[in-house]
């Protein structure tokens, strides 16, 4: 079956330098969510998109803005980077339409290193 | 806000039952699941529970006890590839469907 997609799967930068994380999600899958995690942490909401539209907003800097396209892969953009941006980023989807039963499932992660 | 809890480490035998505890406290109720999550990879989805008692898939099985703020993951026959952080999310409410993560249970599976 098919599953999220990431890319890039390993991503360095400088700090103060830019990124641009990508999410493709399982077909038919109508939203899509953003999770930081950091170094043994658990993973950290920042941001959902329900049929192209921000749906919820959690813990996003205000450096970093996403989006969900029409075909609904996603983008998260960073700006200004920091070190302590370095952590993995997920992307999970979902489909609305499955009811109270909604299931996120993950991408395999963009491990991004802050230098 | 949201608290979770649940132990952070736990040691079992291949081939015994372990049992992960997680406690929650969150503004709205809707939905709990369970996530295998192996060292630098993606959470795997295990289960989730939205009305009490217990579902069981295979050789896991969890509970969910709302008015206790209690659920648990139980595994049998334990494998070495079981060997993984274990996270209690919670979904908030049915106006947020983002998830709230515990900080994962680190459960080490021995021969």
């Amino acid at each position: 079956a098919a599953g999220v997609i990431q890319s890039p799967r390993h991503l360095i930068k400088e700090k103060r330098e830019t990124a641009t994380l990508k999410c493709y999600p399982i077909p038919r899958h109508d939203t899509v969510y953003w999770y930081q995690q950091g170094p043994g942490q658990d993973p950290q909401f920042l941001i959902s998109f329900y049929e192209k539209m921000q749906s919820d907003k959690g813990s996003i800097p205000d450096r970093f803005s996403a989006q969900q396209f029409s075909d609904y892969h996603s983008e998260l953009n960073m700006s200004s980077l920091e070190l302590g941006d370095s952590a993995l980023y997920f992307c999970a989807s979902s489909s609305f339409t499955s009811g109270g039963k909604e299931t996120q499932y993950f991408g395999p992660g963009t491990r991004l290193l802050v230098l | 806000g949201q608290n979770i809890d649940q132990p952070t480490e736990m040691t079992a035998t291949e081939g015994a039952i372990v049992q992960i505890n997680c406690t929650y406290q969150t503004s709205g109720f809707n939905g709990l699941f369970w996530y295998q999550q192996h060292a630098g990879e993606a959470p795997t989805f295990l289960s989730y529970n939205v009305l009490d008692g217990l579902e069981e898939k295979g050789r896991f099985s969890s509970f969910l006890s709302r008015s206790k703020g209690y659920s648990y993951l139980l595994l049998k026959e334990l494998q070495m590839k079981d060997s993984a952080s274990y996270l209690c999310a919670v979904r908030g409410s049915t106006g947020r469907r983002a998830l709230t993560f515990g900080s994962g249970t680190r459960l080490q599976v021995q021969p």
